[in-house]
């Protein structure tokens, strides 16, 4: 099953732009990603799914269009453009894999955001 | 609007069973357009998928944890629920439920709002 690694913090300007990172771990590059919002007290928010070749499906319910989802190799991007103080949070990216008996569906560490 | 609600008890004891039921408002357990899910934060650390079950009764275990789970749906109830046998301090944690919707290709779209559970004697 893939690894996804995330750097432990981000931080960007408000109003600037940040990038997070989700790496899979190597015969992974195919895999798409989906990418989590924590919001304390109310659960996670999906936020999008990011294949090797951008966005894949709909971006969750009431996502701006100030998030935007890139691949390349065995990154996938989320990109947070004109970062407001609501953004800041911690961020999760998970892929699925397997099928059947086998499915499993696994986390990546999470990225802090911090809006300076 | 789909609605997720956690319910069950704050505290269990070690050795004991946890159990957790999720109701589900504005949408029906018993639709094969989506799996049902459970996904637990320990303090201070990420998020770790538990388990999902389909309409079925068709489950999927997180290896790590397979042996002392059981997640299963009641559609009567229009809920789903987990047992966590055997517990330890080690799962001490926030609990998700969550939705999968098939038709969007995956991801879990819809949460609730997560209930603390805390395992001590």
């Amino acid at each position: 099953q893939p690894v996804l690694t995330q750097p432990p913090s981000a931080s960007a300007s408000l109003g600037a732009s940040v990038t997070l990172t989700c790496t899979l771990s190597s015969d992974y590059s195919s895999y798409k990603v989906d990418w989590y919002q924590e919001r304390p007290g109310k659960g996670p928010r999906f936020v999008m799914r990011v294949g090797g070749s951008g966005i894949v499906g709909s971006k969750g319910d009431g996502i701006p269009d100030r998030f935007s989802g890139l691949g390349s190799g065995l990154n996938r991007y989320l990109t947070i453009e004109n970062i407001q103080e609501d953004d800041e949070s911690d961020y999760h990216c998970a892929a699925d894999h397997g099928s059947g008996n086998n499915f499993v569906y696994v986390f990546g560490t999470g990225t802090k955001v911090t809006v300076l | 609007q789909v609605l997720l609600q956690e319910s069950g008890p704050g505290q269990v004891k070690p050795s004991e069973t946890l159990s957790l039921n999720c109701t589900v408002s504005g949408g029906s357990v018993s639709s094969g357009s989506y799996y049902w899910g459970w996904i637990r934060q320990p303090p201070g650390k990420g998020l770790e998928w538990i388990g999902s079950v389909y309409f079925t009764g068709n489950t999927y275990y997180n290896p790590s944890l397979k042996s002392r789970i059981t997640i299963f749906v009641d559609t009567s109830k229009n809920q789903f629920s987990l047992k966590l046998h055997s517990v330890a301090v080690a799962d001490t944690a926030v609990y998700f439920c969550a939705r999968w919707d098939v038709l969007l290709g995956g991801g879990y779209d819809y949460w609730g709002q997560g209930t603390r559970v805390i395992v001590s004697s």
